[in-house]
C-alpha cells in the first residue's frame, strides 16, 4: 500500500514561514491534500489538489508537489496556525485508497 | 446548512459490536462517495472505509472483515458496522463526505479530498 511520509514536528516563530513535507513514491504524480486539525476539533482543508485553497483560507497557505515530496508551505506564520497538519492522497488502484501521513505537529515558538 | 453528525459510539467489551450513524443535511449521501476516518488517542487521521455512490465499499486492511459500511438513502445516513472489536479500535470515528460533482452530462467526477466533516464519535473498547 502507499505510504505517505511526514516529519513528527516543525517549529517556527511568528511572522517566519513554516513548510511541512510530505514524502512519498512518486507523490508529484498524484493529487495531494492538506488538512489543518486543532486539538478537539475535526479536520479542516486548508490546501487542495496539490495547491488549491478552499474559500476561507488566508492566501498565506499554499502547497507545491514534485517528484517524492509534497510541500505544505504556511507564509507569516500565526500563533493561530498551531496545530497538526495531515497530507492525504487517493489511491484508486488499491483496496484501500484512502492514505493519510502521519501529520506533523507546528508548533509557533 | 450542509453537515454530518455522528452517533453511536460508546465503550464496548473486546469482542464486542457497534454500530456507529452519520446523518446528513443539505445533501444527498447516495450520491455522493462517503467516507469513515478514525482517530485513535493522541494518534494520527487513518482511513477506515469508503462507499461510493455506486455502491462499491473498500476498507483499510486493519479493519477488513470485521467491519461494514452502508447507508441508508431514504434516511440520508451513512453506517458503520463494527464488529469483532478490539483495543486497538479505540479511537474518535469520523464521517467525512468526498468531494465531486455532476458534470451538464450526469457524469460524476470526485475529487478524492474530503471536503465536510463530523465532530466525530467516540469508541471506547475496553474490558
Amino acid at each position: 500500500s502507499y505510504v505517505l511520509t511526514q516529519p513528527p514536528s516543525v517549529s517556527v516563530a511568528p511572522g517566519q514561514t513554516a513548510r511541512i513535507t510530505c514524502g512519498g513514491n512518486n507523490i508529484g504524480s498524484k493529487s495531494v491534500h492538506w488538512y489543518q486539525q486543532k486539538p478537539g476539533q475535526a479536520p479542516v482543508l486548508v490546501v487542495y489538489d496539490d495547491s488549491d485553497r478552499p474559500s476561507g483560507i488566508p492566501e498565506r497557505f499554499s502547497g507545491s508537489n514534485s517528484g517524492n515530496t509534497a510541500t505544505l508551505t504556511i507564509s507569516r506564520v500565526e500563533a493561530g496556525d498551531e496545530a497538526d497538519y495531515y497530507c492525504q492522497v487517493w489511491d484508486s488502484s488499491s483496496d484501500h485508497p484512502g492514505v493519510f501521513g502521519g501529520g506533523t505537529k507546528l508548533t509557533v515558538l | 446548512e450542509v453537515q454530518l453528525v455522528e452517533s453511536g459510539g460508546g465503550l464496548v467489551q473486546p469482542g464486542g459490536s457497534l454500530r456507529l450513524s452519520c446523518a446528513a443535511s443539505g445533501f444527498t449521501v447516495s450520491s455522493n462517495y462517503m467516507s469513515w476516518v478514525r482517530q485513535a488517542p493522541g494518534k494520527g487521521l487513518e482511513w477506515v472505509s469508503v462507499i461510493y455512490s455506486g455502491g462499491s465499499t473498500y476498507y483499510a486492511d486493519s479493519v477488513k472483515g470485521r467491519f461494514t459500511i452502508s447507508r441508508h438513502n431514504s434516511k440520508n445516513t451513512l453506517y458503520l458496522q463494527m464488529n469483532s472489536l478490539r483495543a486497538e479500535d479505540t479511537a474518535v470515528y469520523y464521517c467525512a463526505r468526498v468531494g465531486g460533482y455532476y458534470d451538464s452530462s450526469g457524469y460524476y467526477s470526485p475529487t478524492w479530498y474530503f471536503d465536510l466533516w463530523g465532530r466525530g464519535t467516540l469508541v471506547t473498547v475496553s474490558s
